[in-house]
């Protein structure tokens, strides 16, 4: 079965620290994907990035990062510079092709942002 | 931009009482998934469908709730009778026609629908 742990369940920074938000995850699989996704406090998902299992390179979109690391099943994400507009939820998310023909997310439980001044 | 609308954002209804909650998918998506997002279980998948055919409903409470795609712009969520415990945001999600038999395509979520069932 898959599972994806985010053992921070909340984070407070001042802004401009950098901050990282931790997703283990677990899959038999050897193929799958990992997603992170951005929960503000007007309630909408946004996507912010896709990543599948045999790509390990780290990404770097402006200030936000992703460290996926297959050996210890971690796919971490980083926000350089953290500003008031990042408090959010994060969510990191796994899909795995045991569950079937059509793309299944498991959900970790979110980690809350807050970004003070 | 394209986007996943749902309808209606809020609603508020009496136990017993059916809801119905509507989604239009991005155009040209051809997967649609229903989850659902409360404190207690986080987001839960409740159903998907792809190419307008139900794959996976076992997340659904069967007697009361029920997933439909009568056309391609359109998928729906009813539940009948609604209950207190049914309180929740429930959200859409599209996803474009996978690349591949092994590749897993984006989800992209509605707004959501905030029902409240007193």
């Amino acid at each position: 079965a898959q599972k994806v742990t985010q053992a921070q369940t909340e984070i407070s920074v001042v802004e401009k620290e950098d901050v990282t938000l931790d997703c283990v995850y677990e899959t038999r699989d050897t193929t799958y994907y990992l997603f992170w996704y951005k929960q503000p406090p007007s309630g909408e998902l946004v996507f912010l990035i896709r990543r599948n299992s045999f790509d390990e390179q780290n990404e770097i979109s402006g200030r936000y990062s992703w460290n996926f690391q297959k050996s210890t099943s971690s796919f971490n994400f980083t926000i350089t510079a953290s500003q008031v507009v990042d408090s959010a939820v994060y969510f990191c998310a796994l899909s795995d092709l045991n569950t079937g023909t059509a793309s299944k997310l498991t959900f970790g439980t979110g980690t809350r942002l807050q970004v003070m001044l | 931009d394209a986007r996943v609308t749902q309808t209606p954002r809020h609603k508020v209804t009496e136990m017993g009482q059916e809801v119905t909650m509507r989604c239009q998918p991005i155009l040209g998506h051809n997967t649609v998934f229903w989850y659902r997002q409360t404190m207690m279980q986080g987001l839960e998948l409740l159903a998907y469908f792809r190419n307008r055919a139900p794959l996976d409903d076992s997340g659904m409470p069967k007697d009361r709730f029920s997933a439909e795609m009568p056309d391609a712009t359109l998928a729906t969520l009813k539940i009948q009778p609604s209950e207190p415990r049914d309180s929740a945001v429930y959200f859409c999600a599209s996803g474009p026609i996978a690349g591949g038999p092994k590749i897993v395509e984006t989800q992209y979520f509605g707004p959501g629908t905030r029902l409240l069932v007193l």
